[in-house]
This record gives structure tokens, C-alpha cells and sequence, in this order.
């Protein structure tokens, strides 16, 4: 299994507030991706990187920034959270575009 | 995009061969053709790949048409940890295609 971790894996947190979740990979991979799974919605991609310091947006990305400051961290950020940002999110690494994604676990955030 | 039509649910009875269509008309030369799955409350999971020729791994085999405007997803011996949905997903390589469109899958269900 390739080594990615999520943390937190499950967070509770009011209207308003900030929230950091982090992605951690130890695989080196260069891309690295943060999808959102919403029922009825599938995984819509918020935000993706393509080396340190460099990240773009995808498809459902305001409300959210991304940071990435090391080749194995990639930080996912709600500025301020609302509750249409309750879902489960998931981080993803990949070698190249368009090569194969592996996944993370996970994280469960519902706010309230 | 090109996109990928599945059947929303297949049932399958464990220990028994299970053939899980895609239909990707509109593919290009260029697309490679990803499956992964989800077990409940899991990441999406990668399960096999190809391009033209059938490919065969731990997990499962590929066959693809020799049009390639279809394939089909091999789970030799089906058991009951292989319930999940199943994503069939097209993907270039390089430039912008690093996102991986998610369609809503074909539901598995395996019978003891």
C-alpha cells in the first residue's frame, strides 16, 4: 500500500472556524491532490500540487487553499468554515498527470 | 472529457467469476484505462490499468475491446471483501490530465 496518512481521520467543528487538514505521503510522488466525496456528487478535486510551493486549482476550490511546503506534506485549509463544507476528504498522490492516483483513508469533517 | 458509462449495480455470488462492463466510446488514442474501487468508508483503491493489450495482476484481469470503445473488469473469484463500487476512469498522460473524473460507478454486491 502506498504510505499516505490523513490527519485528523474525524473533526467536529463550528461555522466559522478555521480548519487545517494535513496529508502526509512518504512515497516521494511529485503530484499530490485533495478531492471532496459529497453523496450524489462523486470525488470532486478542490485543489492539486505539482512540486513544493507549487499548487492549482481544481474544480471546487473556493473556500479552500492548499499549501505545500515539503515534497511528503500537503495542507489543506477552510479559511472559514461553513456547513456546505461537511463532507469526507481525500488526499491522493500520483507520480505524473494522468498516471495512477493512490489514495489516502480519508477524513470525516462535519461542521456544525 | 471522455466520459465512461457503467452499470449503476451489479450482484454476484462469492466465489463466482464477475464481469463488470464500461463502455468509453468517445476514448482517444491516448487514454488509458483505470479502474478503482471503494469499499465502505474507504478511499478509492486502485485495481488495474491498460491501454490496449488485456493486463492481468493480483487483483484482477482487464480486457479491453479491440476497438477499445469498451472493457471489462475480470474478478476471477468473487469474495465478499471485493463489495464495493467500481469507478471505470479514462486518463490521459502529462499537461492537464491530472484529475480523475469519478463517475457514480457500479455497485457491487457479492452473495455469501
Amino acid at each position: 500500500d502506498a504510505g499516505i496518512t490523513q490527519s485528523p481521520r474525524h473533526k467536529v467543528t463550528e461555522t466559522g472556524t478555521p480548519v487545517t487538514l494535513r496529508c502526509h505521503q512518504t512515497e516521494n510522488h511529485r503530484y499530490m491532490y485533495w478531492y471532496r466525496q459529497d453523496p450524489g456528487h462523486g470525488l470532486r478535486l478542490i485543489h492539486y500540487s505539482y512540486g513544493v510551493k507549487d499548487t492549482d486549482k481544481g474544480e471546487v476550490s473556493d473556500g479552500y487553499s492548499v499549501s505545500r511546503s515539503k515534497t511528503e506534506d500537503f495542507l489543506l485549509t477552510l479559511e472559514s468554515a461553513t456547513s456546505s463544507q461537511t463532507s469526507v476528504y481525500f488526499c491522493a498522490i500520483s507520480v505524473s498527470p494522468g498516471e495512477t492516483q493512490y489514495f489516502g483513508p480519508g477524513t470525516r469533517l462535519l461542521v456544525l | 472529457d471522455a466520459k465512461t458509462t457503467q452499470p449503476n449495480s451489479m450482484e454476484s455470488n462469492e466465489e463466482e467469476p464477475v464481469h463488470l462492463p464500461c463502455n468509453h466510446s468517445t476514448i482517444s488514442g491516448t487514454d488509458y484505462i483505470h479502474w478503482y474501487r471503494q469499499l465502505p468508508s474507504q478511499g478509492p483503491e486502485y485495481v488495474i490499468h491498460g491501454l490496449t493489450s488485456n493486463v492481468n495482476n493480483r487483483m484482477a484481469s482487464l480486457a479491453i475491446a479491440e476497438d477499445r470503445k469498451s472493457s471489462t473488469l475480470i474478478l476471477h473469484r468473487a469474495t465478499l471483501r471485493d463489495a464495493a463500487v467500481y469507478y471505470c476512469i479514462l486518463t490521459g498522460r502529462g499537461g492537464s490530465n491530472y484529475k480523475l473524473t469519478f463517475g457514480k460507478g457500479t455497485l457491487l454486491t457479492v452473495n455469501p
